[in-house]
């Protein structure tokens, strides 16, 4: 079954903490890309890659690193300098980015503890 | 600023009605429009793809396009309580490194048994 895979579906971070969300897809998809949702919000562009080993940051990139050294990976790290981590975060791909549609994993939900 | 925009809703009909969902958007080299439904708590689920003025039906569901007018529709027939959602207009220009998505901040559907 081909798809995005997301996890953890939850995740909880401490002051002063970096934690990893993850996003691997099987579809071949050559681009990929990172979303944050917040509430009665449209989805804000974080960083995109068109290709392995090389990606671009989006509209709202400070505060957040990533890597593309799979084609199918795509790991979204929130450090500790962005102040306002929580919201819903979502990953897409599509065959390239000059093609869409993009398609989505089902997300990830980070909270503050 | 390349905007994307939708009333925010809700916008409640009942069941079995025409429900007609609304998207301007700025930029006029915009190629690529996007309809994706979205549940409460869930991802994103593209619904209907359009790239040339006019409509295009797929099962209830007909997008309309109007590049003349900046402005995308969509229209769910013989509407059901599962259409229940919010709907997100995206728009692609391809134009250079901005050839990113846009989303429009969606709007929310109610569909009433």
């Amino acid at each position: 079954d081909g798809g995005i895979t997301q996890s953890p579906k939850y995740l909880f971070r401490k002051e002063g903490q970096n934690v990893t969300l993850s996003c691997e897809q099987n579809l071949n998809h050559d681009a990929m890309y990172w979303y944050r949702q917040d509430p009665g919000q449209g989805l804000r562009l974080i960083y995109y890659s068109q290709i392995v080993n090389d990606f671009q940051k989006g509209d709202i990139a400070e505060g957040y690193s990533v890597s593309r050294e799979k084609k199918e990976s795509f790991p979204l790290t929130v450090t500790s300098a962005q102040k306002n981590p929580t919201a819903f975060y979502l990953c897409a791909s599509s065959i390239d980015r000059a093609f869409q549609p993009q398609h989505f994993g089902d997300g990830t939900r980070l909270s503050i503890l | 600023q390349k905007e994307v925009e939708q009333n925010s809703g809700p916008l409640s009909v009942p069941e079995g009605a025409i429900a007609s969902l609304n998207c301007t958007y700025s930029d006029r080299g915009s190629q690529s429009f996007f309809w994706y439904r979205q549940y409460s708590g869930k991802s994103p689920e593209l619904i209907m793809s359009i790239y040339s003025n006019g409509d295009k039906e797929d099962g209830r569901f007909t997008a309309q396009l109007n590049k003349a007018s900046q402005y995308v529709s969509l229209l769910i027939r013989d509407s059901q309580p599962s259409d229940s959602a919010t709907y997100l207009c995206a728009v692609k220009n391809y134009g250079g490194s901005q050839g990113n998505l846009i989303f429009g901040k969606g709007t929310k559907l109610s569909v009433k048994p």
